[in-house]
């Protein structure tokens, strides 16, 4: 089966500083790596994903960066704003047997605070 | 215009009595998803439909069971309610299931045990 670590568990940066947060994966046979946002109270929401084809894809100030030999990805965010302050979650499918597979498993999420 | 929808946003219950919590959905997506979300934790998935076959996950305690009556509802019960069940608990969908398929998720209810 599949094992998510993610790290840091609480990250504190300047608005406008950078924000990275990484996770790892166990199966190297995953290939669909999903970041979800959610806000304090709120729903979580699909903010950017990668497929292992690729090893890097950006949207605006937000990127994600993939090693599948290493077997982590990573989340960029450029220029940070006080409205990306969220819980961050990295996610990759569950591939054991029956009918879980491909089924995401998540991180333990990164508690992101952007300080004005 | 909300696409997953779930009701109540904040649920009460007491120990030990059962409570249904609802999920309702407008994209006709063949999946749903019931995860639970205890505070500063991951979302744990409890099981999933994937039209009418149902999923459990190894480790979802037997005090949780589900109902899908059609492809836009589906409920989470919850038998006896324990101190340890108070959650968020999220429902998402899917179009398909399979990697790389993209979920959706639900406002979310807040399950409250006294």
């Amino acid at each position: 089966g599949e094992n998510v670590e993610q790290h840091p568990s609480t990250l504190s940066v300047q608005e406008g500083d950078s924000a990275v947060i990484k996770c790892t994966y166990s199966d190297s046979a995953s290939n669909y790596f999903p970041w979800y946002k959610q806000e304090l109270g709120k729903r979580p929401q699909l903010i950017i994903d990668i497929r292992s084809n690729v090893g890097e894809k950006k949207d605006q100030r937000i990127a994600v960066t993939l090693n599948k030999t290493a077997k982590h990805f990573s989340l960029h965010i450029t220029e940070t704003q006080p409205e990306d302050s969220a819980v961050y979650f990295c996610a990759a499918p569950w591939r054991g047997y029956g009918g879980s597979q491909g089924n995401l498993i998540f991180g333990k999420g990164t508690k992101l605070s952007v300080k004005p | 215009d909300a696409m997953v929808i779930q009701n109540p946003r904040y649920q009460v219950t007491q120990f030990g009595k059962p409570v249904t919590l609802s999920c309702s959905q407008t994209l006709n997506h063949n999946v749903m998803y019931w995860y639970q979300q205890k505070s500063s934790q991951a979302p744990k998935l409890l099981f999933h439909y994937y039209d009418k076959d149902f999923n459990n996950e190894a480790d979802t305690p037997d005090n949780f069971q589900s109902r899908r009556p059609n492809t836009s509802f589906c409920f989470l019960d919850i038998r006896s309610p324990g101190l340890g069940d108070a959650a968020m608990y999220l429902c998402a969908t899917s179009r398909v299931q399979g990697e790389g398929e993209k979920l959706f998720f639900g406002s979310g209810t807040q399950l409250s045990v006294l």
